[in-house]
């Protein structure tokens, strides 16, 4: 099955600073990977997701890097602001079998004011 | 917002017990979802459901059951609760099976004593 691994575990970057966070994905089956933010005790929303047949997506201040071959992509937040301050999961969803989606381990973000 | 419901928010009970948990979507989708977060924030899918069919099953503990009595509800029973149970417990949505974008609940956060 698909593993995710997601790095890193906690990041802390000065306010307007840019943060990014990386994810490898196993299956090379996997055509669609989004992003979640979870505030702190709230629940996990997407922000920003990427199809295997796209390289690149921008939405205002976040942005999502696919590199096919190398089975990585990236999330880039750009002028942090501590509204940024969350746990980002990157997932994995395959395209085969029962579709499942499959969640890296989580990102802390803190953004310092 | 109140798209994907979950009851109880907050659930503390003894070990050996016997608890629900309630999910409710409006969106109209087919598919539902349990996710497990444990306490490291890692979120993993435990069963979805689509049409009111069982369609992933993880290695889940045959000790939690879930139900869908129609496609709008997924209930999750979980019998003689232990304390590695504890978690937050998230439902989600998704418009169809495998549905790139998944709606979740506000989560049921789970205290086994």
């Amino acid at each position: 099955g698909e593993n995710v691994e997601q790095h890193p575990s906690t990041l802390s970057v000065q306010e307007g600073d840019s943060a990014v966070i990386k994810c490898t994905y196993s299956d090379s089956a996997s055509n669609y990977f989004p992003w979640y933010k979870q505030e702190l005790g709230k629940r996990p929303q997407l922000i920003i997701d990427i199809r295997s047949n796209v390289g690149e997506k921008k939405d205002q201040r976040i942005a999502v890097t696919l590199n096919k071959t190398a089975k990585h992509f990236s999330l880039h937040i750009t002028e942090t602001q501590p509204e940024d301050s969350a746990v980002y999961f990157c997932a994995a969803r395959s395209n085969f079998g029962n579709e499942k989606l499959t969640f890296g381990t989580g990102t802390r973000l803190t953004i310092i004011p | 917002d109140t798209a994907v419901s979950q009851t109880p928010k907050y659930l503390v009970t003894q070990m050996g017990n016997d608890k629900s948990i309630k999910c409710e979507q409006n969106l109209g989708h087919d598919t539902m979802y349990w996710y497990k977060q444990d306490s490291k924030k890692f979120l993993k899918i435990m069963f979805s459901y689509n049409n009111k069919e069982l369609i992933i099953n993880e290695t889940v503990p045959n000790r939690f059951s879930p139900k869908s009595p129609d496609k709008a509800h997924l209930n999750l029973h979980i019998n003689s609760l232990e304390l590695g149970d504890s978690a937050v417990y998230f439902c989600a949505s998704s418009q169809i099976a495998g549905g790139l974008y998944k709606y979740f609940g506000p989560g049921t956060r789970l205290l086994v004593l």
